[in-house]
């Protein structure tokens, strides 16, 4: 079964760049027709989607983050990763990253356990 | 931009059935997805395109969609149950395509 676990700095100082990234194991990030979503959840607060990549390559982000956003893969790994620039504290949030089955109305299947990310100088 | 409302919190005393709505602009012709969130974990999907439930998901999770308002229904309630349930779909049309709803905390008595 597949498998996601992020990893990356818990504490990122203002105006620098947030890095994460996820492994996957038990399927491939190239496996035709999944997409690979980063979400993303505020301290108490709901569940916000940032973007995705998809086993082509092509990636779409959510238009409010869209200028501060990457998300790019590394399949030699089997990883793909998130880069966020300009943080603030309002980027402080649980990241979590999340398999689909392709983009679209599919649901977010598989998700990693999340890891915390922290914006403070 | 697409909003979708759930009321806060439900109250449910074991053995009885929940139910939590999801309210959307005709919400009845998407496809909503529901996963449950415990405290410190990651949200499991628990209901997919409507009224599917993914493999190990128990029988009592059910899920229905008409009109402007999608429901999950949690029968035979347990404490493990406990938890926060969110909506989510996905429109294309809207300034953000993938939308979650703000959760229902869902209250075992």
């Amino acid at each position: 079964q597949v498998q996601l676990q992020e990893s990356g700095p818990g504490l990122v100082k203002p105006s620098q760049t947030l890095s994460l990234t996820c492994t996957v194991s038990g399927d491939s990030i190239s496996s035709d027709g999944y997409c690979w979503s980063w979400i993303r959840q505020h301290p108490g607060k709901g569940l916000e989607w940032i973007g995705y990549i998809c086993y082509s390559g092509a990636t779409d982000y959510d238009p409010s983050l869209k200028s501060r956003v990457t998300i790019s893969p590394d399949t030699s790994k089997n990883q793909f990763s998130l880069k966020l620039s300009s943080v603030t504290a309002a980027d402080t949030a649980v990241y979590y990253c999340a398999k689909m089955a392709a983009a679209g109305q599919e649901p977010f299947d598989v998700w990693g356990q999340g890891t915390m990310v922290t914006v403070s100088s | 931009s697409y909003v979708l409302t759930q009321p806060p919190s439900v109250s449910v005393a074991p053995g009885e059935t929940a139910r939590m709505t999801c309210g959307g602009n005709n919400i009845g012709s998407k496809s909503v997805n529901w996963y449950q969130q415990k405290p410190g974990q990651a949200p499991v999907l628990v209901v997919y395109y409507n009224t599917d439930r993914p493999s190990g998901i128990p029988e009592r999770f059910a899920g229905s969609n008409s009109g402007n308002t999608a429901t999950l229904t949690i029968s035979r309630v347990e404490g493990g149950d406990e938890a926060d349930y969110y909506c989510q779909v996905w429109s294309r049309s809207s300034d953000h395509p993938y939308v979650f709803g703000p959760g229902t905390k869902v209250t075992v008595l």
